[in-house]
Parts: C-alpha cells; sequence; structure tokens
C-alpha cells in the first residue's frame, strides 16, 4: 500500500514551457486535492475533484488545469509555466469529502 | 475573513522537554480543527481531528484541546524527542474537505 506518490519529486522549467504533474492513490479514495505550497504561507488549494471524471477550482486555480481520468489518478497540468508558479506541490486524497486528507510527498517546481 | 493564526512561529526545546503550540482561528462555521506535522521535504501527516464537540484528543505524546467557544487550539508535546523536529500546522474546516483553511505553521526543532 504506497498511499499517495507524485511523479516527479523535482523539476525545473524554462517560461512558457508546459508539463504535468501526475499524482497516484492506491486507497480507493473518491476525492483528491492539488496544493502549493510558499514560503511564510499556508498551503493553498489549487483544484480538487469529487471522483472520477469530475474537477472543480479551488482558491487558485489560474494557470493550471487538471483531469481525473481514472479514480486512482489526478494529473495537474501547467500549460505555459511562469516565475510564480515557482512552489512545491502536493498532492492529497480523502474517502469522502471532510474526511482525512492523505498527502503525497510533493513535487519542487523551479520556473526560470 | 476566515483565518487561522498560529503562535509561536517557530520554537526551540531541549530533547525531553514538552512544549505547547497555539492555534487561533475565526473560521466560521466550523466543521472540524485539524493538527498536521510535516517533516521538512515531506508532505503533511495527520495528527488529530477534531469536531465541534471534541475538547481534547491524543496521538501518543500528542495531545490536541480545542475550545470552541474560544476559537482556540492547543497541541501539547510530551517528554520530545529529536524526531519531533517538523513544522506543526493547524488546519479549519468550514462544512467541506474542499474549504481547508491552513495556518502558516510552528517551526519545531528539538536539541539533544
Amino acid at each position: 500500500n504506497a498511499g499517495v506518490t507524485q511523479t516527479p519529486k523535482f523539476r525545473v522549467l524554462k517560461t512558457g514551457q508546459s508539463m504535468t504533474l501526475l499524482c497516484a492513490q492506491d486507497m480507493n479514495h473518491e476525492y483528491m486535492y492539488w496544493y502549493r505550497q510558499d514560503p511564510g504561507m499556508g498551503l493553498r488549494l489549487i483544484h480538487y475533484s469529487v471522483g472520477e471524471g469530475t474537477t472543480a477550482k479551488g482558491e487558485v486555480p489560474d494557470g493550471y488545469n487538471v483531469s481525473r481520468l481514472k479514480k486512482q489518478n489526478f494529473l495537474l497540468g501547467l500549460e505555459s509555466a511562469a516565475p510564480s508558479q515557482t512552489s512545491v506541490y502536493f498532492c492529497a486524497s480523502s474517502l469522502r469529502d471532510n474526511y482525512e486528507q492523505y498527502f503525497g510527498p510533493g513535487t519542487r517546481l523551479t520556473v526560470t | 475573513k476566515n483565518q487561522v493564526e498560529q503562535s509561536p512561529q517557530s520554537l526551540i526545546i531541549l530533547e525531553g522537554k514538552n512544549c505547547t503550540l497555539q492555534c487561533n482561528y475565526t473560521v466560521s462555521p466550523f466543521s472540524n480543527l485539524r493538527w498536521y506535522k510535516q517533516d521538512t521535504g515531506r508532505g503533511p501527516v495527520s495528527l488529530t481531528i477534531m469536531t465541534f464537540s471534541e475538547n481534547t484528543k491524543s496521538n501518543g505524546r500528542y495531545t490536541a484541546t480545542l475550545d470552541a467557544d474560544t476559537k482556540q487550539s492547543s497541541l501539547h508535546i510530551t517528554a520530545s524527542q529529536l524526531s519531533d523536529s517538523a513544522s506543526y500546522i493547524c488546519v479549519v474546516s468550514n462544512q467541506a474537505g474542499t474549504a481547508l483553511i491552513f495556518g502558516k505553521g510552528t517551526t519545531l526543532s528539538v536539541s539533544s
């Protein structure tokens, strides 16, 4: 039981490049979330999904897109990376709404 | 405005000593309050979740208290260990897991 895994662990992008972050969970959780964590700030929700095939915007969705084609996977895309998107990205999942959230190990993204 | 404030921002204690971290919130409506531990370079790990009706909850050497009237919570760590060195994050839910309000965290350093 791996829990929540994230790929890649580190990435450096140039401004304007695109990339996709992959999150996978093996706990059969319905809900999945993408957060970003910046120095001196609390985690902020980017997008979330309440089930396979669904996505919704969180607090800071601009510049990101997501997809949940399979229940166990939640993808976060950056179409045209900007330096302001330099951050640590965490994926999380929960069995149902407002239940305990389990976090992945994070992806450290630097945009130059 | 929904906010979660934690104090102190950082704390240094000697191994074996006890410490208490504080969390004040202005979130309304209130659903539950969570404490997470985040080791450097890792994702947050849940320590406790408390609902309105719970005023204390323990997880090993960690004991969380909640006063819903004054909107305050504390996390008490007993007989600290070097492995307790981490950031401790207070999180409040206002009825949905997709609406968590994260504090900025307290960084605890335990020295020998």
